[in-house]
């Protein structure tokens, strides 16, 4: 049974600041991972998808590792804004249509 | 393109009644994914419904049940509702079943009273 966890549970930040929030699995058997933003009461908001073939992808201040042998993914995101503050969730994604979340990590950056 | 639209945005029932949410794909989309998510948690998965036939399904009752339309639109059903199951209903959409990535509407927020 694939487990994800999310670690911090939540984070406090200065603007300004570069971060890394952290994403961690227990079955390598993975078709791929994929980190989303949740604003409060809303739905969830792509930011990147990693293949199972891939290790890392970038978008704008965005970037997102995955070392399926080591069963962790990394999201970093650059010069942190306000803007920025969200809970964040990795999905893994395996057959059988099957998607399993994290908790999430709930980032606060202050100005 | 059109994005994964739910309705209704809001729900309040009574414990035993029975609910049904809905959800329109992206445009070219087809599959649906459903998920509930407490609050505070993750989402989890409930069912994924591909070509309107169901492509694997989590730890939810049989009172969860669902339909994919030859549009791909599709119903989320749940029947004997309980309290525990106030949430928030997500329903996302994707082309093909694992390696594309998933694009989720607005939710619905079911209250079960």
């Amino acid at each position: 049974k694939q487990e994800v966890t999310q670690i911090p549970a939540a984070l406090s930040v200065p603007e300004g600041e570069n971060l890394v929030l952290n994403c961690s699995f227990t079955d390598s058997a993975i078709y791929n991972l994929q980190w989303f933003r949740q604003d409060p009461g809303k739905g969830l908001t792509s930011l990147l998808l990693i293949q199972s073939s891939q290790r890392e992808q970038t978008s704008g201040r965005l970037n997102a590792s995955l070392d399926k042998s080591s069963g962790r993914s990394t999201l970093y995101i650059a010069a942190s804004q306000p803007g920025d503050s969200a809970t964040y969730l990795c999905a893994i994604h395996t057959n059988a249509g099957k998607s399993t979340f994290g908790d999430g990590t709930t980032l606060t950056v202050k100005p | 393109e059109t994005g994964v639209t739910q309705s209704p945005t809001h729900l309040i029932k009574t414990r035993g009644q029975q609910v049904t949410l809905r959800c329109s794909s992206q445009s070219g989309h087809n599959t649906v994914s459903w998920y509930q998510q407490a609050l505070g948690q993750g989402p989890q998965f409930i069912f994924q419904y591909y070509r309107e036939e169901e492509n694997g399904r989590g730890n939810f009752p049989p009172r969860f049940s669902g339909l994919q339309f030859p549009n791909y639109s599709s119903e989320l059903n749940v029947n004997a509702l309980e309290l525990d199951d106030s949430a928030l209903y997500l329903c996302a959409s994707s082309l093909g079943t694992s390696r594309s990535p998933l694009h989720f509407g607005n939710g619905t927020r079911l209250t079960v009273t």
